[in-house]
């Protein structure tokens, strides 16, 4: 079975600190995609990356930055010096190669603070 | 090139009303997926289409929820009769035939039901 556990219902922190939100997903197949989506206040899913089983390679995008280790299967997600609006629901999301449905995690709700 | 459209973006329903859910995949985009995000959840697949056919419908209620893609206009989501409980923002994705992305789904703004 496919699961995507965000243990980290909600995180408060104040603006310019680092927050990291865990991943952590199960799947048998050798072969899938892990995501991240972020959810503002308006509603709407912005994609954030996609990350295919075979690159461990980890990536920054400005202040972003993830970190893929398949011995553990988790798919980090941190932001560096986090800003007000980095203030949204985060979503983890894995879809692997036989299935076309992305299997989302619960969310981490993340409060920035001036 | 305009992406995922979804119309009404707020649709407001009486219990016992039907509702319909109108999805508009990009251009060139044959594969139609729903996804439903009850209150403080993650989205949950609902039902996967191609044109004038349902691939994989796992993810629907058994009852009142309908789906379809015809050849020609939107996908188009049905619920008859709805309930409280089916208020919820109801997503759309669409991705291309020959999945130039590989499994990228693109999401479409949403459709929030509320239902009184």
């Amino acid at each position: 079975a496919q699961k995507v556990t965000q243990a980290q219902t909600e995180i408060s922190v104040v603006e310019k600190e680092d927050v990291t939100l865990d991943c952590v997903y199960e799947t048998r197949d050798t072969t899938y995609y892990l995501f991240w989506y972020k959810q503002p206040p308006s509603g709407e899913l912005v994609f954030l990356i996609r990350r295919n089983s075979f690159d461990e390679q980890n990536e920054i995008s400005g202040r972003y930055s993830w970190n893929f280790q398949k011995s553990t299967s988790s798919f980090n997600f941190t932001i560096t010096a986090s800003q007000v609006v980095d203030s949204a629901v985060y979503f983890c999301a894995l879809r692997t190669n036989r299935d076309d449905k992305i299997i989302f995690g619960k969310g981490t709700r993340l409060h920035i603070l001036p | 090139n305009a992406g995922v459209m979804q119309n009404p973006r707020h649709l407001v329903r009486r219990r016992g009303q039907e509702a319909r859910l109108r999805c508009s995949p990009m251009k060139g985009h044959s594969h139609v997926y729903w996804y439903r995000q009850l209150p403080e959840e993650g989205l949950k697949f609902m039902v996967y289409l191609q044109k004038e056919n349902i691939i994989d419908e796992s993810g629907m209620p058994k009852e009142r929820f309908s789906a379809e893609f015809p050849k020609e206009g939107p996908s188009i989501l049905r619920i008859q009769q709805v309930v409280r409980g089916d208020s919820a923002a109801y997503f759309c994705a669409s991705s291309p035939v020959w999945r130039e992305v590989p499994y990228e789904q693109y999401f479409g703004p949403g459709t929030r039901l509320t239902v009184t």
